[in-house]
């Protein structure tokens, strides 16, 4: 059974840095691209970044391009990312979620995590 | 960026077809994925690549893509189908996954 858990969220100060885990369970995890979504309170989901299965080749949203990086462990089946000068504009759920292929940016997420709270708050 | 507009809301009774629109420039020659959100949990994947389901989604779910529209159907609907829906599609000319607003069903 496929499973994503993440973790690392909290509270964090504009300005600040976050750096979120992803687990994954029930599958390779290097035969799969994997990306970053978000949902700020009461609004809609918003891509972060994709990381190819391999971790040669990353994408961003603009709206967080230069802040944030996108990276994968295979060996230990994890997935980060590294959000630095946090915004409040940041504050979410951050999704982890996988695609049914390696490389295929028109795929779509075919299981996600539950999701791990990002508050940026003075 | 791609944009993809959806109504806010749908609402239906139980029994009936609750038809929600994504709109985008030329979407018809785009991949549309389709995904319920119900509240306080995950999306979860319900239609992909215009019209195929994930295996373990009812057939009532169905999708459909031409033209400025994408369209997902809900057949039969029941009260257990209200949830947030959200198209989503992949940009080519800025390689980025963007989706729709996001569509409200209730349920009567």
């Amino acid at each position: 059974e496929v499973q994503l858990l993440e973790s690392g969220g909290g509270l964090v100060q504009p300005g600040g840095s976050l750096r979120l885990s992803c687990a994954a369970s029930g599958f390779t995890l290097s035969s799969y691209a994997m990306s970053w979504v978000r949902q700020g309170p009461g609004k809609g989901l918003e891509w972060v970044s994709v990381i190819s299965g391999s971790g040669d080749s990353t994408n961003y949203a603009d709206s967080v391009k230069g802040r944030f990086t996108i990276s994968r462990d295979n060996s230990k089946n994890m997935l980060y990312l590294q959000m630095n000068s946090l915004r409040v504009e940041d504050t979410a759920v951050y999704y982890c979620a996988k695609d049914p292929k390696r490389v295929d940016p028109s795929s779509p997420f075919d299981y996600w995590g539950q999701g791990t709270l990002v508050t940026v708050s003075p | 960026s791609y944009v993809l507009t959806q109504p806010p809301s749908v609402s239906v009774a139980p029994g009936q077809t609750a038809r929600i629109t994504c709109g985008g420039n030329n979407i018809g020659s785009e991949s549309v994925h389709w995904y319920q959100q119900k509240s306080g949990q995950a999306p979860v994947l319900v239609v992909y690549d215009d019209s195929d389901r994930p295996s373990g989604i009812p057939e009532r779910f169905s999708g459909s893509n031409s033209g400025n529209t994408a369209t997902l159907t809900i057949s039969r609907v029941e009260a257990g189908d209200e949830a947030d829906y959200y198209c989503q599609v992949w940009d080519s000319n800025s390689d980025q996954r963007v989706f729709g607003g996001g569509t409200k069903l209730t349920v009567l």
